[in-house]
């Protein structure tokens, strides 16, 4: 399986800290997404990063992917309490497409 | 607003019972998902359509059936569920089904009780 999962399960800090999440998987991959998702609320899309890319950023996301260690990481700088959520990895075949799969997730808590 | 748009968001019902949830899209896109969200386990793919035909069963229980009269719609008909089968359904839709490289938008799920 190339199930991705992600390290912590659970994390709390300060708000004005930074995030880090680490996603680890199994198997060769096309790309590797990164969604998230409030209490009560669907995913939501936050950054993919394909495999010839090694990092990408989005606003005060930062994603790194390290294909040789079959990991990636979610960094979010100065978090704020709207960063609460739960954040997920999900990584694409190279072969037999459709299939985004997914992992069991960070639960990030920011503390005010 | 994520442009996917579920109903009902929340459902109570009892084993014999018969339901549907529905799933509406206004992005566009010509795939469309169902998974299952259950506490302590990874989001499961269940169904995947690609313009009304579904291409993916993941080996999900016949009692779940899938619909996908057009593009934009997408049913899950549920009947005889199980108490294990409680969870939270998400829909989620792509621009297109070929390549698993496309963001996938999701709708804010149904959220399934069997008695």
């Amino acid at each position: 399986s190339q199930q991705g999962e992600e390290d912590p399960q659970a994390l709390s800090i300060q708000e004005g800290e930074n995030a880090t999440m680490n996603c680890s998987y199994k198997t060769s991959i096309n790309n590797l997404q990164w969604y998230r998702q409030n209490s009560g609320r669907g995913l939501v899309h936050l950054i993919l990063i394909r495999s010839n890319e090694r990092e990408k950023h989005s606003g005060r996301l930062r994603v790194t992917l390290d294909t040789s260690k079959k990991s990636s990481s979610l960094l979010i700088t100065a978090s704020r309490a709207a960063d609460t959520a739960s954040y997920f990895c999900a990584t694409g075949r190279i072969q037999g497409a459709q299939k985004l799969v997914f992992g069991q997730g960070t639960r990030l808590t920011i503390n005010p | 607003e994520t442009g996917v748009t579920q109903t009902p968001r929340h459902l109570v019902m009892g084993m014999t019972n018969k339901k549907s949830l529905k799933c509406e899209q206004h992005l566009g896109h010509n795939a469309m998902y169902w998974y299952k969200q259950s506490a302590k386990k990874p989001l499961e793919l269940m169904f995947v359509y690609s313009l009304e035909e579904r291409v993916e069963n993941n080996s999900v229980p016949s009692r779940f059936s899938p619909e996908c009269p057009n593009s934009s719609h997408l049913f899950l008909h549920l009947h005889t569920l199980q108490p294990e089968d409680s969870a939270l359904y998400l829909c989620a839709s792509s621009q297109v089904v070929s390549a698993s490289n496309q963001p996938q938008h999701f709708g804010d799920g149904t959220r399934l009780s069997i008695l």
